[in-house]
């Protein structure tokens, strides 16, 4: 089983919808992230959470938002999906206590809004 | 603020050539640097990484050093195979606050043919 763990893989939504994107680790970190990865662009962070009580804005927070709701998940919702919210979405990991700032990522949820 | 550009892609090359992949940053204080893959349908892995100026990450055939004359952490490696075909992004993390965020480069995709 995959450590890191994204729902669904695979989503088509209409303009307009309330969509989730959920994620569940099972390693134990306490900092979770949400990056977007369009081509060209390579991945710019949304939201990031280093505990359950402590979210912050990324770069690209407009038209988002996030709920910690246990230290293993972290879902990212779209109020209001709009096409150029079509994109990769990946979910991310980190330890605090190991210093190390290595991020280990799930598969991805590839969003289309039509 | 802190940035990361990598050479454009996509590199076609064919198998047991030599691979360089260049990544310059810009950055405040003492980043760490990573390379990050990620192979068709799959989110990303770390490759490799390096924490301070002049250290060498190494794996799997691939190495990057830490320049920081230069600011950069250029990828390369001997002889590639067919099984190297992927994207990969260049990212570094900025050492203040030790967030662990992750800024990307565009990411070069890569393909080697037999």
């Amino acid at each position: 089983d995959a450590d890191v763990t994204q729902t669904p893989r695979n989503r088509i939504t209409k303009t307009g919808k309330r969509i989730m994107l959920e994620c569940s680790q099972t390693k134990g970190h306490d900092r979770m992230y949400w990056y977007r990865q369009d081509p060209g662009l390579g991945l710019r962070l949304i939201y990031y959470s280093f505990d359950v009580k402590d979210i912050n804005k990324g770069e690209i927070s407009d038209g988002y938002s996030v709920s910690r709701q246990a230290q293993a998940k972290f879902s990212l919702s779209l109020e209001s999906a709009i096409p150029n919210q079509t994109a990769l979405y990946f979910c991310a990991t980190s330890d605090s206590r190991t210093g190390d700032t290595e991020a280990f990522f799930g598969q991805g949820t590839r969003l289309t809004v039509v | 603020g802190n940035s990361v550009t990598q050479m454009e892609g996509p590199v076609t090359l064919s198998e047991e050539a030599f691979l360089t992949i260049n990544c310059t940053y810009t950055a405040t204080g003492y980043p760490s640097l990573f390379w990050y893959v990620q192979y068709p349908g799959e989110g990303l892995q770390l490759l490799l990484k390096a924490t301070k100026a002049d250290d060498k990450g190494s794996n799997k055939g691939f190495e990057a050093t830490y320049r920081k004359e230069t600011t950069s952490f250029h990828l390369e490696k001997g002889s590639v195979q067919v099984s190297d075909s992927a994207v990969y992004f260049c990212a570094l993390s900025g050492r203040s606050g030790n967030t662990g965020k992750l800024i990307f480069g565009q990411g070069t995709t890569l393909q080697v043919k037999p």
